[in-house]
């Protein structure tokens, strides 16, 4: 069974970039896997950030990034703030009708 | 966007089923466009993707949860449902309801309603 993978954790200092990445345990990730992104902080909803690979949902600012590097997806976040410290979960679609998480990532800013 | 928010029971005894509605304002669940789907987090845990369900009543499910799962669409009252039977403690988590679209895209989100399982 193919998981999706995702760094468990991961640290950037207050104004720099971080690329998450977002991975298969067979295979490459493509633009048909129509990868999307979520920021999810406690005790709220996850924020949807990013759908097909690179399409920013209403509202949220351009620092955010989603791309397709080196056969993963992958979000960039640009000039890191504090409120950016929270858990980033990607979803891919691996057809037939069947969407998987990954394991999601912790972003810490400090 | 629409607006969507979950009911149902906050304790279920193991063994039995889970039930929970998703009712959704501002929009049509009866749109050609979306399906509405739930997913789960397990307190502490990350999030898990557990079936979508077209106007139609079509659905698709994760795999390792079929044969527990039934999502079904009611569209004369603008809301969809979420059953889960056979629940263990391993159930207990919050879920969410949103709108599935674009293949993998969730938004707009439910709140979340946390379900415990426990007798």
């Amino acid at each position: 069974q193919t998981v999706v993978t995702q760094e468990p954790s991961f640290s950037v200092s207050p104004g720099g970039t971080v690329t998450l990445t977002c991975g298969l345990t067979s295979g490459s990730v493509s633009s048909t896997n129509y990868p999307s992104w979520y920021q999810q902080t406690p005790g709220q909803a996850p924020r949807t950030l990013i759908y097909n690979t690179n399409s920013r949902s209403s509202g949220v600012p351009d620092r955010f990034f989603g791309s397709i590097l080196e056969n993963k997806a992958a979000l960039t976040i640009t000039g890191a703030q504090a409120d950016d410290e929270a858990d980033y979960y990607c979803v891919l679609y691996m057809g037939s009708g069947i969407s998987v998480f990954g394991g999601g990532t912790k972003l810490t800013v400090l | 966007q629409p607006q969507l928010q979950e009911s149902g029971p906050g304790l279920v005894k193991p063994s039995e089923t889970l039930s929970l509605t998703c009712t959704v304002s501002g929009g049509s669940v009866s749109s050609s466009s979306y399906y509405w789907g739930w997913v789960r987090q397990p307190p502490g845990k990350g999030l898990e993707w557990i079936g979508s369900v077209y106007y139609t009543g079509a659905t698709y499910y994760n795999p390792s949860l079929k044969g527990r799962v039934t999502i079904f669409i009611d569209t004369s009252n603008n809301q969809f449902s979420l059953e889960l039977n056979s629940v263990t403690a391993a159930d207990t988590a919050v879920f969410y309801c949103a709108r599935h679209y674009q293949h993998s895209m969730f938004y707009p989100w439910g709140q979340g309603t946390l379900v415990t399982v426990s007798s």
